[in-house]
């Protein structure tokens, strides 16, 4: 098992551009969630998902959209790209949408916004 | 208001020493605080998920406890080593549309 996946690991982008960060698992989790993480801020919930077809808001919402059609792959999509939005953003699966399910992270995109 | 604070934000200590956290998360509508161990250039792996009050998790030389009437998980590192130094963060369960919020972290430094 590949786990989940992450694509692409880095990224420049200017201003007003737009970018979909992919995320993938295979291992048929149901719940699939989008994090940012910025120094001193910990870890904030963008965007989640709690099977194929729903998702629902995070904490930062904002400037992100996502869709899941399928149980495996969960991107996330940057509508226009602010210097705002620099940041490693992970992506994080687990089995359902239980609150004791142990959440598994990918390797992380660093996102750079000039 | 998905308030989940730690303290202190970071930490410097000798090898050998043990240290403590704190994670404090609402006290009402509690289902699971979870503690997670990240290290610079790695994600985040879980340590702990605690559930009922007064649990007592330990793995290694790491434990934690949780009181969930007061709002409050402490993690402890018993004899700090080096291959210790990490971010220390923690979880709380939102039931409401289910989701995980983190804290900012504990970002522990032991010197050799």
């Amino acid at each position: 098992n590949a786990g989940v996946t992450q694509t692409p690991k880095f990224q420049v982008l200017k201003t007003g551009q737009s970018m979909t960060l992919q995320c993938a698992q295979d291992m048929n989790h149901e719940y699939m969630s989008w994090y940012r993480q910025d120094p001193g801020m910990g870890l904030r919930l963008i965007h989640y998902s709690v099977g194929a077809g729903i998702t629902d808001q995070g904490e930062v919402p904002n400037g992100y959209n996502v869709s899941r059609s399928t149980t495996e792959d969960f991107p996330l999509r940057l509508l226009s790209a602010a210097p705002s939005q620099t940041s490693v953003y992970f992506c994080a699966s687990s089995p359902g949408g239980r609150s004791t399910d142990t959440q598994y992270f990918g390797p992380g995109t660093r996102l750079t916004v000039l | 208001i998905l308030n989940v604070e730690q303290s202190p934000q970071s930490l410097h200590v000798q090898e050998g020493d043990s240290t403590n956290f704190t994670c404090s998360f609402p006290s009402s509508n509690f289902y699971a605080l979870h503690w997670y161990r990240w290290e610079t250039a790695k994600s985040p792996e879980a340590l702990f998920v605690m559930t009922l009050n007064g649990d007592e998790k330990k793995k290694g030389r790491i434990s934690a406890t949780l009181n969930t009437k007061e709002g409050y998980s402490y993690l402890y590192i018993k004899g700090s080593q080096p291959e210790d130094s990490a971010t220390y963060l923690c979880a709380f369960w939102f039931d409401q549309g289910g989701k995980l919020i983190f804290g900012q972290g504990t970002e522990l430094s032991v010197k050799p």
